[in-house]
């Protein structure tokens, strides 16, 4: 079983829509919560982190956490073509430079 | 800030031979780490370097090796390579002594094909 459980997609959603992108995960030393998007032919963005469990919004974005579940989501709001992406959830154990453990990613389409 | 820089772009190589990848992290950091991403999969943490010496590694076997120079900058070597070894690899950069661990920039990638 992989630690961190990511659906894969591909998701497509007409513009304007919420979006809702969710992980499982099983090691629950897991603190620190991230989401990276990925366009085609190039390295991972850091969209929002989280520490812990909670919530947290940043412009379109919202990033949730629920420990006691093993659940992290991340929310789009107002999509736009732009948005059309991988996107990766990540986490790791400690507050130093540990490494990072990703998702799969889903892909992520919105239509004109 | 020119960021994260990797070389080459793409890379083509026939099983058994030896590749050496390249990784300028952005101005500023301390801290590189490699990570491997084959098609249709998350990153993957191969190994990070601070200080010149390996800190941490994840689940890859002897042939993939690194080294971090004293202007931070770092290699990837892999040795005998396998048809499996194909992937994206990435590098991230991060501080250890400003900033946070969230904060790993990534560059765009070494795409490896193995034949």
């Amino acid at each position: 079983q992989k630690e961190v459980e990511q659906d894969p997609g591909p998701l497509s959603v007409p513009e304007g829509a919420i979006v809702s992108l969710n992980c499982t995960y099983s090691n629950s030393a897991f603190q620190y919560f991230m989401w990276y998007r990925q366009y085609s032919r190039k390295g991972p963005e850091l969209l929002m982190y989280t520490y812990s469990s909670g919530n947290k919004e940043d412009g379109r974005f919202t990033a949730q956490v629920d420990k006691s579940s093993k659940y992290i989501s991340l929310f789009i709001r107002d999509s736009q073509p732009s948005d059309s992406a991988t996107y990766l959830c990540a986490m790791n154990r400690y507050s130093s430079a540990s490494k990072i453990i990703f998702g799969s990613g889903t892909r992520l389409s919105i239509r004109p | 800030d020119a960021g994260v820089t990797q070389s080459p772009t793409h890379l083509i190589k026939t099983r058994g031979q030896q590749v050496t990848l390249r990784c300028s992290p952005k101005s500023g950091h301390d801290t590189v780490s490699w990570y491997q991403q084959a098609l249709g999969q998350g990153p993957q943490f191969i190994f990070q370097y601070y200080e010149e010496e390996e800190r941490q590694r994840g689940n890859f076997p002897d042939r993939f090796s690194g080294h971090q120079f004293p202007n931070y900058s770092s290699e990837l070597n892999v040795n005998a390579l396998l048809l499996g070894d194909s992937a994206l690899y990435l590098c991230a950069s991060s501080s250890r002594t400003s900033g946070s661990v969230y904060e790993q920039y990534f560059g765009p990638g070494t795409r490896l094909t193995v034949t």
